[in-house]
């Protein structure tokens, strides 16, 4: 069974710094996404960052990247130079296939609260 | 329309009753999902379509539960004799096509259960 685990409890970070956010998968598909949302306190969910279990190289979008361990089966996602916006709830999730049909599936989230 | 647009926003209703919940996906999107997430819990899937198709309905807590989308656009989520443990935050998600990258969520509609 595919399955997602993030296990961090609440992390303060101190703004201007990097944090980083642990996340192991489980899978069987040789062929596999992985994606990283943000959930603020508005409760939206945020697109942050993708990374293929084929691309040769971790993703990077702006201040976001993903630290991919492909052997080790994690995903772990990278904020450079926190800022207060930044605290949320931050989700990861992998694209897995049943039967012919996509879906993704939700880790339990990591906390952030970025201190001035 | 621009985004993933959901309604209600919120919805009180009393046990028993039953509810249904509107999503309006991203125009021309063809695959829309349905999820369900729970206070301090990463959504959980119910269900998805591609255009009119209900492709996966597997995540469908029991047969309370029920989804549609007749003309491959919007689609509605309906929740018969509603419980308490229904309540939760009900999202849903388009993507342009089956298999596509990246799910856009729409704000989600909080169902409260009294």
């Amino acid at each position: 069974a595919q399955k997602i685990t993030q296990t961090q409890p609440g992390m303060f970070v101190q703004e201007k710094e990097a944090v980083t956010l642990d996340c192991t998968y489980d899978t069987s598909d040789p062929s596999y996404g992985l994606f990283w949302y943000k959930q603020p306190s508005s409760g939206e969910m945020i697109f942050l960052i993708y990374q293929g279990s084929y691309d040769q190289q971790n993703a990077t979008e702006g201040r976001y990247s993903l630290n991919f361990q492909k052997a080790r089966k994690s995903a772990n996602l990278v904020i450079s130079a926190s800022q207060l916006g930044d605290s949320a709830m931050y989700f990861c999730a992998m694209r897995v296939t049943l039967y012919g049909n996509n879906r993704l599936a939700f880790g339990k989230g990591n906390q952030v609260v970025v201190i001035p | 329309g621009a985004g993933v647009s959901q309604s209600p926003r919120y919805k009180v209703t009393k046990r028993g009753q039953d509810v249904a919940l509107r999503c309006d996906p991203i125009s021309g999107h063809v695959s829309l999902y349905w999820y369900r997430q729970a206070l301090g819990q990463g959504p959980e899937f119910l269900t998805y379509f591609n255009y009119e198709a209900q492709q996966d309905k597997s995540g469908l807590p029991n047969d309370r539960f029920s989804a549609e989308r007749p003309e491959g656009s919007i689609s509605t989520l309906t929740i018969q004799r509603t419980e308490q443990r229904d309540s939760a935050m009900y999202r849903c998600a388009s993507s342009p096509a089956t298999g596509a990258n990246v799910l856009t969520f729409g704000a989600g509609s909080r169902l409260t259960v009294l």
